[in-house]
């Protein structure tokens, strides 16, 4: 079974620039979720989306940051503008229905340095 | 604040040594547990996790948890370490059921050969 796949694996830009991260996850998956690790920190949730609407989007700073799930399969994150602290590794997960028992399984990850 | 807090930053033990990495969470009620691990150079992956029955949990690769109720607490356990268990391990706490997960800083074991 094909897990979460991410891309890019690393970026690098200058602040003030945008950027985008991709993610498709586990075929099936019903639940799909961003997180943002910053080094020394767990992973902390931004975004879960259930199919292609948003669950939960409390974490996500909205005047910067914004998400999509287009037709409940793959989705976007994106960053305008970034700042110095948005430095950080950006998770995707999936889950295959998204209750709170539901195991949930990560991707490599998107390395993200802001200058 | 609501938080789930890993006692250990870094622990470095020998091969054949046992471990025990702590981990407690403030959130009342009901809560789901559970220990994710990321190898090096690898994705997080779940390593056993616990939302009723039996507290003791068990896991992959010889690992066990057990969840206190009194002590708000869910420490990871195994009897004898491997130098392939050297990795980053995160407590998740998932409280009240909505997927809300929140994670522990994590704690880095170094086992050494």
């Amino acid at each position: 079974e094909a897990g979460v796949a991410q891309s890019p694996r690393y970026k690098i830009i200058e602040k003030r620039q945008s950027v985008a991260f991709w993610c498709n996850p586990i075929s099936g998956h019903a639940t799909l979720y961003w997180y943002q690790q910053i080094l020394g920190q767990g992973p902390k949730l931004l975004i879960q989306f259930q199919n292609n609407g948003v669950v939960d989007d409390s974490q996500l700073p909205k005047d910067r940051f914004s998400a999509e799930r287009l037709k409940g399969v793959d989705s976007t994150l994106k960053i305008q503008p970034a700042k110095l602290e948005d430095s950080a590794v950006y998770l995707c997960a999936s889950s295959l229905i998204g209750g709170g028992t539901d195991t949930q399984y990560f991707g490599p990850g998107t390395r993200l340095t802001v200058l | 604040a609501q938080s789930v807090s890993q006692h250990n930053h870094h622990v470095i033990l020998s091969e054949a040594a046992s471990l025990e990495l702590g981990c407690n969470y403030s959130y009342g009620g009901t809560v789901n547990l559970f220990w994710y691990v990321q190898y090096p150079g690898q994705h997080l992956q779940l390593l056993l996790k616990y939302f009723s029955g039996d507290p003791l949990v068990k896991g992959i690769k010889g690992f066990e948890a057990e969840f206190i109720k009194s002590k708000f607490s869910f420490n990871l356990r195994k009897p004898s370490v491997q130098w392939s268990d050297t990795a980053e391990y995160f407590c998740a706490v998932n409280p009240g059921g909505n997927n809300d997960m929140r994670f522990g800083a994590g704690t880095r074991l170094t086992v050494k050969p």
